[in-house]
């Protein structure tokens, strides 16, 4: 079993529909970080979280420590923001500061 | 020239052939790391340098060989590779090597073993 789970593994939409993105991990962790990749293979850093909330743009991440648990939301969807979702997590000390990656939403936004 | 800087961005080699990959950052980062992704799999950490010192080596085989001569450049050298190594390998890097900063990703080298 992964240490990281993303849901949906893949996820299709229209433009301007509200989506999320589902993580859930295992694991004590000291971050949490959403990454996203494009068909060319590059990846971006959206977010890095340790608790709360964070916003940049029409994109929102949380994180529920507690319940070890975080989200991605993409509101007003676009086509461009079509790719694949990471979410990937760094240990804490007793897991050796391990990263952990999740396989990954694949999203595709429909005009 | 900015940010993660890969080459080559392909790569073909015989499971005889050595073979280099090179990755440059220009973030003033003290952190460097080696991923592979390969199909329908998660991305696997191979390797994290901070400070030119290797502090992380997740069960790597031999046959691929990690070198940082200074904190900017990290090499992974390949040698008597096997198929199953085709892959894209992916350089990163950070402001330290804890997850505790966003990690800058370069664009890959596209990796086939024939």
């Amino acid at each position: 079993k992964n240490e990281v789970e993303q849901s949906p593994q893949n996820l299709t939409a229209q433009e301007g529909e509200f989506i999320t993105i589902n993580c859930s991990y295992s694991v004590g962790i000291s971050a949490l970080h959403w990454l996203q990749q494009h068909p060319g293979g590059g990846i971006v850093s959206l977010f890095m979280l340790s608790s709360g909330k964070k916003k940049h743009g029409r994109l929102i991440a949380t994180i529920n420590i507690q319940e070890k648990h975080s989200s991605l939301h993409i509101t007003a969807s676009h086509p461009r923001d079509s790719a694949v979702y990471i979410c990937a997590v760094r240990g804490g000390e007793h897991t050796g500061n391990q990263f952990y990656f999740g396989t990954g939403t694949s999203l595709t936004v429909i005009p | 020239e900015t940010g993660v800087t890969q080459t080559p961005r392909h790569l073909v080699m015989g499971m005889t052939n050595k073979k280099s990959l090179k990755c440059e950052q220009h973030l003033g980062h003290n952190a460097m790391y080696w991923y592979k992704q390969s199909a329908k799999k998660p991305l696997e950490l191979m390797f994290v340098y901070n400070f030119k010192e290797q502090t992380e080596n997740n069960s790597v085989p031999s046959r691929f060989s990690p070198e940082c001569p200074n904190s900017s450049h990290l090499f992974l050298h390949l040698h008597t590779l096997q198929p199953e190594d085709s892959a894209l390998y992916l350089c990163a890097s950070s402001q330290d090597p804890y997850g505790s900063y966003e990690q800058f990703f370069g664009p890959g080298t596209r990796l086939t073993v024939l």
